[in-house]
């Protein structure tokens, strides 16, 4: 499985846009990029996947450039509801076991 | 409420007893994996059950025990823990063939401590 780099964490404040980039250099040809939301004492949660370019839906937006080996979760408009660990993840379709890294703590000040 | 839930929420128990941890999923899925989540380190993958068996087991210690009589239930029996198992248990689901793929469900945990 491709290794994954995020930031430890991140501040913002309600209502910027917040962008949580994720390194994945060794991203293989059939590998596809998913997104995990927690909240403390509670699982993770699923928000976004992609596989190139660009994909969003009611929550998120994912950019992933041409080359694959980086992509980045952008939350328009924070708040403090959205303070939580986001992970990235990266694996081929249909496999099981995610294994996900420590994650970016984002914190959201009023 | 994602479809899956856990009972109990929070579970304290001593060295030498045995209990087990609960997890139902109601949304039709056929597979149920369990996971442990310790203060400050990622959420390590310990057990995956498809159509009732079990087909991953991540080097999991053999005080844990797991057991899925069918897909909508996941049990995991627990004895002689040792304090370092303190952490929250949690259950996930997912469709295979889902699309998305990588889609789980996880329940809210349950929080267990050794004493």
């Amino acid at each position: 499985l491709a290794k994954t780099t995020q930031p430890i964490s991140m501040d913002s404040y309600e209502g910027q846009e917040v962008n949580i980039t994720c390194s994945h250099n060794n991203i293989a040809t059939n590998d596809y990029i998913t997104w995990y939301q927690q909240f403390p004492s509670q699982g993770p949660r699923f928000i976004i996947q992609g596989y190139k370019t660009k994909v969003t839906n009611e929550v998120a937006s994912l950019f992933i450039p041409a080359d694959r080996k980086s992509s980045t979760l952008s939350l328009p408009r924070v708040s403090l509801s959205d303070t939580a660990v986001y992970y990235c993840l990266v694996g081929p379709p249909g496999r099981r076991a995610l294994t996900f890294g420590s994650g970016t703590r984002l914190q959201v000040q009023p | 409420e994602t479809g899956v839930t856990q009972t109990p929420r929070h579970l304290v128990m001593g060295m030498t007893n045995k209990k087990s941890l609960k997890c139902e999923q109601h949304l039709g899925h056929n597979a149920m994996y369990w996971y442990k989540q310790s203060a400050k380190k990622p959420l390590e993958l310990m057990f995956v059950y498809n159509f009732k068996e079990q087909t991953e087991n991540n080097s999991v210690p053999s005080r844990f025990s797991p057991e899925c009589p069918n897909s909508s239930h996941l049990f995991l029996h627990l004895h002689t823990l040792q304090p370092e198992d303190s952490a929250l248990y949690l259950c996930a689901s997912s469709q295979d063939g889902g699309v998305p793929s990588y889609e789980q469900y996880f329940g809210p945990g349950t929080r267990l401590t050794v004493t």
